[in-house]
């Protein structure tokens, strides 16, 4: 099983549609957890870091549950610029006596096309 | 701010040489910073952990005495690709770790590494 899994799509949705991804992750004792998007030949940029009570940033909301080790990210009112591959993205926290404060480990990505 | 660079973005070189790629946090200090790889249509793969002052952390499966860490300051770090070769080329990808906020990376915008 993969640490991180995520549903690849695509995902083709028109303008304004809402959308939702899903992600879970194997290892209970993750303690951070975040969505990344990544636009084509580009680097990952951080969409907003998900917290155990849910945050909304904008038209972005984000979800933990960690009894079900299950993330989400819906998006409201899509735009075309939304296009892109979002990454469900899991730290595992400090490593015992390590001085790293976690590796991240990413999903495998969900393609997302907005079109008009 | 949280502002990662890379240099060079792309590079293309001969079967055998050597290769060596920077990353600099611009406005943070990082005592972290992490090396990975991305080959077309996959993920990001965690290569290695660069600690400041100490010995890079590699991940299993990755050559040490082939991809050369230095991490000498808090804002930089260096990846040395030696005598490389034509599947070593990839996407490579750097993220420094700012200690706060859920202990957030950011990437660098990534390095293009062609060999012929």
């Amino acid at each position: 099983r993969k640490e991180v899994e995520q549903d690849p799509g695509p995902f083709n949705v028109p303008e304004g549609a809402t959308v939702a991804f899903n992600c879970t992750y194997s290892n209970s004792a993750s303690q951070s957890f975040f969505w990344y998007r990544q636009d084509c030949r580009k680097e990952p940029k951080l969409l907003m870091s998900v917290y155990s009570s849910g945050n909304e940033d904008g038209r972005f909301t984000a979800q933990l549950n960690r009894a079900s080790q299950y993330i989400s990210l819906l998006i409201r009112d899509s735009k075309l610029s939304d296009s892109a591959t979002y990454l469900c993205v899991v730290n595992k926290g400090a490593e015992a006596g390590g001085t790293s404060y976690g590796k991240l480990t990413f999903g495998q990505g969900t393609i997302l096309t907005v079109h008009p | 701010g949280a502002v990662v660079s890379q240099h060079p973005s792309w590079v293309i070189c001969k079967s055998g040489t050597s290769v060596k790629i920077e990353c600099r946090s611009l406005d943070f200090q990082a005592t972290t910073m992490f090396w990975y790889r991305q080959f077309p249509k996959q993920s990001l793969m965690l290569m290695a952990t660069s600690n400041e002052g100490s010995k890079a952390t590699y991940e299993q499966g990755v050559e040490k005495d082939k991809f050369l860490i230095n991490h000498a300051s808090l804002t930089l770090s260096t990846l040395t690709v030696t005598s490389a070769h034509p599947e070593d080329s990839s996407f490579y990808i750097c993220s420094a770790q700012r200690l706060a906020h859920h202990n957030e990376q950011f990437f660098g915008p990534g390095t293009r590494l062609t060999v012929l």
